[in-house]
């Protein structure tokens, strides 16, 4: 399948712990901010999303903090299964630039160990 | 069931010749998007559509081609003036643009020979 992320950095954690993976934004006027996990040869899938009036919102096993002071999400997973193994994306949406696409970071790895 | 189909899933590219890649849509989106993603990096966007026959030119533009003639439908062409089209192609479409979750395709990888 597809090689993605080959230099990515990566988070390594056993199964049955918790996940944290962070991600520093650009634009101080960013309005909307999502997660995506993409496994191997595959697509992005959605995992959650937060709009920035929003600090904090959760979902099934994910839990999605936006601190709008230094710029910063984080993604956190509660008790990290095998399947989680993927590499983890966060975008922005630059709503005062004009452009009307998400924009994305570089990704991070996630290594499930069992 | 509804989705979002890219094809082929490999393509191969003799150098010096234009070749087009399908992203067709079912979900009524009126948005729709193409990204290209190398490895190591994350996705780039290369255009996008807001709406049938509009389009905007994305942060890699240059050496790509689009068209939106039907809402369904949003082919990409990488043409002969892309020095670099080795990569791994991803379409998307969502509700509207900005504010709301982008669907991803399946991906078209694009190698060059």
């Amino acid at each position: 399948g597809e090689s993605v992320g080959l230099h990515l950095p990566t988070l390594s954690v056993q199964e049955g712990d918790n996940s944290i993976i962070n991600c520093a934004y650009s634009n101080s006027a960013s309005d909307y901010f999502i997660w995506y996990k993409q496994e191997s040869g595959k697509g992005p899938q959605f995992i959650i999303d937060i709009r920035s009036n929003m600090d904090k919102r959760q979902g099934q096993r994910v839990t999605v903090l936006l601190n709008k002071t230094v710029k910063h999400l984080s993604l956190q997973i509660a008790a990290t299964q095998p399947g989680d193994s993927a590499v983890y994306f966060c975008a922005e949406n630059k709503g005062d630039t004009g452009r009307r696409a998400l924009t994305f970071g570089s990704g991070t790895r996630l290594q499930v160990q069992p | 069931d509804g989705g979002i189909t890219q094809s082929p899933k490999y393509l191969f590219r003799k150098e010096g010749q234009n070749v087009t890649l399908s992203c067709e849509q079912n979900l009524n989106h009126d948005a729709m998007y193409w990204y290209r993603q190398d490895p190591g990096q994350g996705l780039r966007l290369i255009y996008y559509s807001q709406i049938v026959n509009d389009f905007q030119k994305g942060d890699i533009a240059e050496g790509y081609s689009v068209s939106r003639e039907k809402k369904e439908s949003f082919p990409l062409t990488v043409t002969s003036a892309q020095k670099n089209p080795t990569a791994f192609y991803l379409c998307a479409s969502s509700i509207v643009t900005g504010n709301t979750e982008a669907f991803f395709g399946q991906g078209t990888r694009l190698t060059v020979v």
